[in-house]
């Protein structure tokens, strides 16, 4: 069965840089989330999309920000990155009551 | 306050036995799912069981039952027949506003509950 797909897996940037994590959900689902866990936490919920809309924020900061295309892939933009960005982030999705995770990516800011 | 609380950081069975890992939420919504995830030394988030706060009956999805004490506000998750495969790290979430059948919030985790299976 097809699963969420996330790119890249790993991404190493430094400081002050940007990056851009991608997710493409399940097909048909219709909505998608971002998680943040940092080493040794729990999930912590950022953004979440359902049908191309923002339905749900979280915890983000102002530095990051997410979009859902018309094709339900997403993106997270994360700007002026910092040590504490560190973490692993996963996108799910979810089309009715389970919520499936993808593999994640781990981003290490240097 | 902590909605979802994992009161064993950690937890050890013998490889065949069952284990029971244990989950208390807070929540005032009548309606809210519970979820139970396995995210291995890996790093994946593996979904597992759900059970929704109307469902009159356990979840079940093979060796993983859920253990719902509504009253006591509780979701253990029972592995039977455990394998060394089993350890990981489990973590219990919940959904608040879940609408008996589909929803679409956010997942509030516990800390998580680190399974070891001894041979």
């Amino acid at each position: 069965a097809a699963g969420v797909i996330q790119s890249p897996r790993h991404l190493i940037k430094e400081k002050r840089e940007t990056a851009t994590l991608k997710c493409y959900p399940i097909p048909r689902h219709d909505t998608v989330y971002w998680y943040q866990q940092g080493p040794g936490q729990d999930p912590q919920f950022l953004i979440s999309f359902y049908e191309k809309m923002q339905s749900d924020k979280g915890s983000i900061p102002d530095r990051f920000s997410a979009q859902q295309f018309s094709d339900y892939h997403s993106e997270l933009n994360m700007s002026s990155l910092e040590l504490g960005d560190s973490a692993l982030y996963f996108c799910a999705s979810s089309l009715g009551n389970e919520q499936y995770f993808g593999p994640g990516t781990r981003l290490t800011v240097t | 306050a902590q909605k979802i609380t994992q009161t064993q950081p950690g937890m050890f069975v013998q490889e065949k036995e069952a284990v029971t890992l244990d989950c208390t939420y807070d929540t005032s919504d009548p309606s809210y799912g519970l979820f139970w995830y396995k995210q291995p030394s890996s790093g994946e988030m593996i979904f597992l069981i759900y059970q929704g706060s109307y469902d009159q009956q356990n979840a079940t999805e093979g060796r993983y039952s859920l253990n719902f004490q509504k009253a006591r506000k509780s979701a253990n998750l029972v592995i039977s027949a455990s394998q060394l495969g089993d350890s990981a790290m489990y973590f219990c979430a919940m959904r608040e506003g879940d609408a008996g059948g589909t929803s679409y919030g956010k997942l509030t985790f516990g800390q998580g509950t680190i399974l070891t299976v001894h041979p």
